[in-house]
């Protein structure tokens, strides 16, 4: 079945510490995988997609088909980046549908 | 320009009662998702629309949920008789076409339902 694990409900790390959030994925065809952020007081929002391999607000994520994991990183975390991340795997076909993982509250102490 | 939108922000019902919650996506937008978001849960898929069909209503609870979206802009999702269990964050998203897993979903701002 197709599934999304994030095993961190909140991860806490310091100003300027790296920043990783896990995410594990099962899907039986070839993954398409984002990253969606929601900040306190505001609406969910697409952070990144492994597809683009881009850098947003200095995240990046690494799809690892041998591990089924896409990570999401930050070398240096900032407290403005303190929110609800959500891993999601796009399930394709005629529903064009997400399937989001339960979440990781990244706290980001100064 | 303006963003998804949903209508009511916040519904408190009694247990038995019908709700309808109201969404209306950006302009244009082929696709339309509805999602419901239990208290400490990701969202998780409810219906899909494309223009006016609903291709995919697989993840809804219930044959008390009910969705539509007769002209393929506005979209109601209805609940009917409505449980304690019901109570959630209903998220509509909308993106601009079908089938392209590239395409942005947008999310609007939910309405938070709480059954009594």
């Amino acid at each position: 079945a197709q599934r999304v694990t994030q095993p961190e409900k909140l991860l806490s790390v310091f100003k300027g510490a790296p920043v990783e959030l896990k995410c594990n994925y099962s899907y039986s065809g070839s993954p398409e995988l984002f990253w969606y952020v929601q900040y306190s007081r505001q609406r969910l929002q697409l952070l990144l997609r492994h597809i683009s391999r881009e850098s947003i607000k200095g995240f990046t994520a690494d799809l690892n088909k041998g591990e089924t994991s896409f990570h999401l990183k930050k070398p240096f975390a900032q407290e403005e980046d303190s929110a609800m991340y959500y891993c999601a795997l796009y399930y394709g076909g005629a529903t064009n549908k997400l399937i989001f993982g339960t979440g990781t509250l990244l706290a980001v102490q100064p | 320009g303006a963003g998804v939108s949903q209508s009511p922000r916040y519904k408190v019902a009694k247990r038995g009662q019908d709700v309808a919650l109201r969404c209306d996506p950006i302009s244009g937008h082929v696709s339309l998702f509805w999602y419901q978001q239990a208290l400490g849960q990701g969202p998780e898929f409810l219906t899909y629309f494309q223009n006016e069909a609903q291709l995919d209503k697989s993840g809804l609870p219930s044959d008390r949920f009910f969705a539509e979206r007769p002209e393929g802009s506005v979209s109601t999702l209805k609940i009917q008789r409505t449980q304690q269990e019901d109570s959630a964050v209903y998220l509509c998203a909308s993106s601009l076409e079908a089938g392209v897993s590239t395409d942005t979903q947008y999310f609007g701002p939910g309405t938070r339902l709480t059954v009594l």
